[in-house]
């Protein structure tokens, strides 16, 4: 399995930046996609493919990265913002990271 | 708007059988795409169980090979999960979501159901 390794938790203030870790076990290309789940609703889809956003997606997330270190950018955080962040790859069997819980002070 | 609706038994005994289903609306699921279960365990991590596809074909996780069984009914539109023998460690959220199939990535997620396996 490929393993996926993140961050647990982050804190920020709302209006800053935050980066969002994700560092592969292999290389997967550019196959790396983030969600985001808030407590009580399933995971949103938000970035697909490294650095596509998807549709609806507000244009203050961005993602980055190629293969083995993938990073999603939030710029400026929002307080709506607050959740847990699961970054996922597709170049084998679909794997997940364990997610980073993202704070709003 | 395609909408996917999971639903099952909240609690199931050990060794016995789970068994979901996934109700899809907005979309009919042999036009295109793969259907997915994915299930979140307690502590966050998550896990890809398997797909059927929408001409009927299936793949699974390795791990879950011998335990599980996706499978469809068209005239519904909805697709099936039946996880066999399950344990305290199947304890889980369980959501079905669609996959875009050229890039594997899960684009509509349903709300998950909370299935607790125990005696």
């Amino acid at each position: 399995d490929t393993v996926l390794t993140q961050s647990p938790a982050l804190a920020v203030s709302p209006g800053e930046r935050v980066s969002i870790s994700c560092r592969a076990s292999e290389g997967v290309n550019s196959y790396m996609h983030w969600y985001q789940q808030k407590p009580g609703q399933q995971p949103k889809l938000l970035i697909y493919k490294a650095s596509n956003l998807a549709s609806g997606v507000p244009a203050r997330f961005s993602g980055s990265g190629s293969g083995t270190d993938f990073t999603l950018t939030i710029d400026p955080v929002e307080a709506d913002d607050t959740a847990t962040y699961f970054c996922q790859q597709s170049w084998n069997d679909p794997t997940f990271g364990s997610g980073t819980k993202l704070e709003i002070k | 708007e395609i909408q996917l609706q999971e639903s099952g038994p909240g609690l199931v005994k050990p060794s016995q059988s789970l068994s979901l289903t996934c109700s899809v609306t907005g979309y009919t699921i042999t036009s295109g795409y793969d259907w997915s279960w994915i299930r979140k365990f307690p502590g966050n991590k998550m896990e890809w169980m398997g797909y059927i596809s929408y001409s009927g074909s299936t793949n699974y996780n390795p791990s879950l090979k011998s335990r599980i069984s996706i499978t469809r009914d068209t005239s519904k539109n909805q697709f099936f999960l039946q996880l066999n023998s399950v344990t305290t460690e199947d304890t889980a959220t369980y959501y079905c979501a669609k996959i875009i199939t050229t890039t594997y990535y899960f684009d509509y997620w349903g709300q998950g159901v909370m299935v607790t396996v125990s005696s």
